[in-house]
């Protein structure tokens, strides 16, 4: 069935250096993609979204690549910090093709980001 | 604040034993959605109600039930609880096809 996994369980990386998590999807029929982080006790926080028809999309310090071509998304932290560290997952939502829409919302696996200082 | 609330944060069961996890959000979403994440696991969809009056199974619903009791509140069910419904329990909502809210979870340890 439709799948969306990362590349790397666990990244480790010093304050103040480039972070790049990575995401791969297996559903062509996907339409939005997400990026959430989740901290320790919490549930999953909101960070960035790309809706299939763009290519890039930035935010503060934050900027999601998507390609098509190898379905394949990715998530860059500039200038990391501690506060940064937690779990980002990727996650997607299929078009539906038949009218409303609930939204199935598919997870990854997730990438746990450790920021030293 | 505005937000999705979950009660209780932790909970621990014994085998066979029932329990209902409560959800409540108050932004006046129509979509509501119960997920379990496992250690080292994405959320899996467990029921959702697409609308009041409304449920549906999702990818992982063995062993519950839910109630969407009016538009506010969608609660889950677990009958006869078994250890391996020990996770983390998360309730969103969800405005359009995008927007989603997430509660702060429920802790559940089943012996």
């Amino acid at each position: 069935g439709e799948s969306v996994g990362l590349h790397l369980p666990t990244l480790s990386v010093q304050e103040g250096d480039n972070s790049i998590i990575n995401c791969a999807y297996s559903n062509s029929a996907s339409d939005y993609f997400i990026w959430y982080k989740q901290e320790s006790g919490k549930g999953p926080q909101f960070i960035i979204d790309i809706r299939s028809n763009m290519d890039k999309r930035q935010g503060q310090r934050v900027t999601v690549l998507l390609n098509k071509t190898v379905k394949h998304l990715s998530l860059q932290i500039a200038a990391t910090q501690p506060g940064d560290s937690a779990v980002y997952f990727c996650a997607e939502i299929s078009a539906n093709a038949g009218g409303t829409s609930y939204g199935k919302l598919t997870f990854g696996q997730g990438t746990i980001l450790t920021v030293h200082p | 604040n505005a937000g999705v609330t979950q009660t209780p944060k932790f909970q621990v069961l014994k085998t066979g034993q029932s329990m209902t996890l409560q959800c409540a959000q108050d932004m006046n979403h129509n979509s509501m959605y119960w997920y379990r994440q496992d250690p080292g696991m994405g959320l899996r969809l467990i029921y959702y109600s697409a609308s009041e009056g409304t449920t549906d199974k999702g990818e992982v619903p063995n062993g519950y039930n839910v109630s969407r009791l009016n538009k506010r509140e969608f609660s889950l069910r677990l009958e006869s609880a078994a250890p391996s419904q020990t996770s983390v329990y998360f309730c969103a909502s969800r405005t359009g096809h995008y927007g989603y809210t997430f509660g702060s979870g429920t802790r559940l340890t089943v012996v």
